[in-house]
């Protein structure tokens, strides 16, 4: 069945540094791959999709990348600020017409 | 000027009981989902409706039941409400149903005693 891993829980920064955090799945070949921030108490709020023919999007200090090859995907966040904390989600279209999320990394950044 | 919409916000009861939870989107947009939110935070799809129409029911107990009165609107009724059922349930919509971004409403955290 496909799966889609979030492969930190939890990571934990020092302002200023770049964050990247990891996302792959496995047998599926999603057409796009998204990126959502959920804050605590609240719903998840898109960021950015990338589609399998890009390999990187980028979005202010936000930039994905897509390996259809690894079957990954990277989120990065440079110049991170503490205001960036919160809970990261990834998310791919599968064969069934639907999202399939990923169960999130929680990024903390340490001022 | 809330894009999505939901009501209530929390929405505690007991065992046995049946509740709806009310969802609206102002967006414009064709497709409305409702997702279940667990403990663990893991994010998973219950039902899609595009233009009104049922097109995803996850393998989701028939105690729960979706409702699109039109297209702006998606609520969901629960029968015989069971413990297992306690979670953040949040519904969404998107411009149409090629799983694209997707608008989230602020959720409705359910507890069920």
């Amino acid at each position: 069945s496909q799966k889609i891993e979030q492969n930190s829980e939890a990571l934990n920064i020092q302002e200023g540094k770049t964050a990247t955090l990891t996302c792959n799945y496995t047998n599926y070949s999603p057409a796009y791959l998204q990126w959502y921030r959920q804050d605590p108490g609240r719903g998840p709020v898109f960021l950015l999709l990338i589609r399998e023919n890009e390999k990187e999007k980028r979005k202010e200090r936000l930039k994905v990348t897509f390996d259809t090859t690894l079957k990954q995907s990277l989120f990065h966040i440079t110049a991170s600020q503490p205001a960036d904390s919160a809970t990261y989600l990834c998310a791919l279209d599968s064969s069934a017409s639907k999202i399939i999320f990923g169960s999130g990394t929680r990024l903390s950044i340490r001022p | 000027d809330t894009a999505v919409s939901q009501t209530p916000k929390y929405l505690v009861t007991q065992m046995g009981n049946d509740k709806s939870i009310k969802c609206e989107q102002n967006l414009g947009h064709d497709t409305m989902y409702w997702y279940k939110q667990d403990s663990k935070k893991f994010l998973k799809i219950m039902f899609s409706y595009n233009n009104k129409e049922l097109i995803i029911n996850e393998t989701v107990p028939n105690r729960f039941s979706p409702k699109s009165p039109d297209k702006a609107h998606l609520n969901l009724h629960i029968n015989s409400l069971e413990l297992g059922d306690s979670a953040v349930y949040f519904c969404a919509s998107s411009q149409d149903y090629s799983l694209a971004e997707q608008f989230f409403g602020p959720g409705t955290r359910l507890t069920v005693l």
